[in-house]
């Protein structure tokens, strides 16, 4: 079993919908969680770290189930730039993050 | 977050040659990381490089192959050893963060080997 598994997409939307995707994760004693972003022959960039009680960044919304072993990130209000990759990232521990495969979202106008 | 530059960007070299990639940080940085991103997937993880001690490999990858040095606590470097095609990829350094575990991660070194 993969560490962490993500829903490749990709997910296309018009601009101004919603999108949501999940991931799961193995390691149950995983305690950070992030979402980054990466754009195409680009390098990966933190979008927003994920914390237990759910965290909101504008227009982005994280949301992490421990007993379930599942992070979400909802995209609202979608923008054209906000098409990329998102990584989900797990730290499964020592400072050594786990990268899913990435969900692909794709914004259309 | 740190700045983060990395040599060269990109470049094409031919099998059985090796290639050394540098990472440079505009701080101080105790753990530094190195990543392999080949087409089409996710990041891996070679190895974690601190400062004064030897760099911890992950499973699967070899000193032998991509040795790494790391003098001080701005600046590392990944050699890949007799280059093959399946060691063409985007090679990636990043630095620990100070919060969460985050990293943060250098543009990449493209690299195509024929």
């Amino acid at each position: 079993r993969k560490e962490v598994e993500q829903d490749p997409g990709p997910f296309n939307v018009p601009e101004g919908a919603t999108v949501a995707f999940n991931c799961t994760y193995s390691n149950s004693a995983s305690q950070s969680f992030f979402w980054y972003r990466q754009d195409c022959r680009k390098e990966p960039k933190l979008l927003m770290s994920v914390y237990s009680s759910g965290n909101e960044d504008g227009r982005f919304t994280a949301q992490l189930n421990r007993a379930s072993q599942y992070i979400s990130l909802l995209i609202r209000d979608s923008k054209l730039s906000d098409s990329a990759t998102y990584l989900c990232v797990v730290n499964i521990g020592d400072y050594k993050l786990s990268f899913g495969a990435g969900t692909t979202v794709t914004v259309r106008a | 977050s740190a700045v983060i530059s990395q040599k060269p960007s990109r470049d094409i070299c031919q099998r059985g040659t090796s290639l050394t990639i540098q990472c440079q940080v505009d701080s101080q940085v105790t753990m530094m990381f190195w990543y392999r991103q080949q087409p089409g997937q996710s990041l891996t993880l070679i190895a974690t490089a601190n400062q004064g001690s030897e760099a911890t490999y992950e499973s699967g990858f070899v000193i032998d192959k991509f040795p790494i040095s790391r003098p001080n606590l701005t600046f590392s470097t990944l050699t890949v050893s007799n280059m093959s095609p399946e060691d063409s990829s985007i090679y990636l350094c990043s630095v620990a963060g100070t919060t969460h575990y985050e990293q943060y991660f250098g543009p990449g070194t493209r690299l195509t080997v024929t």
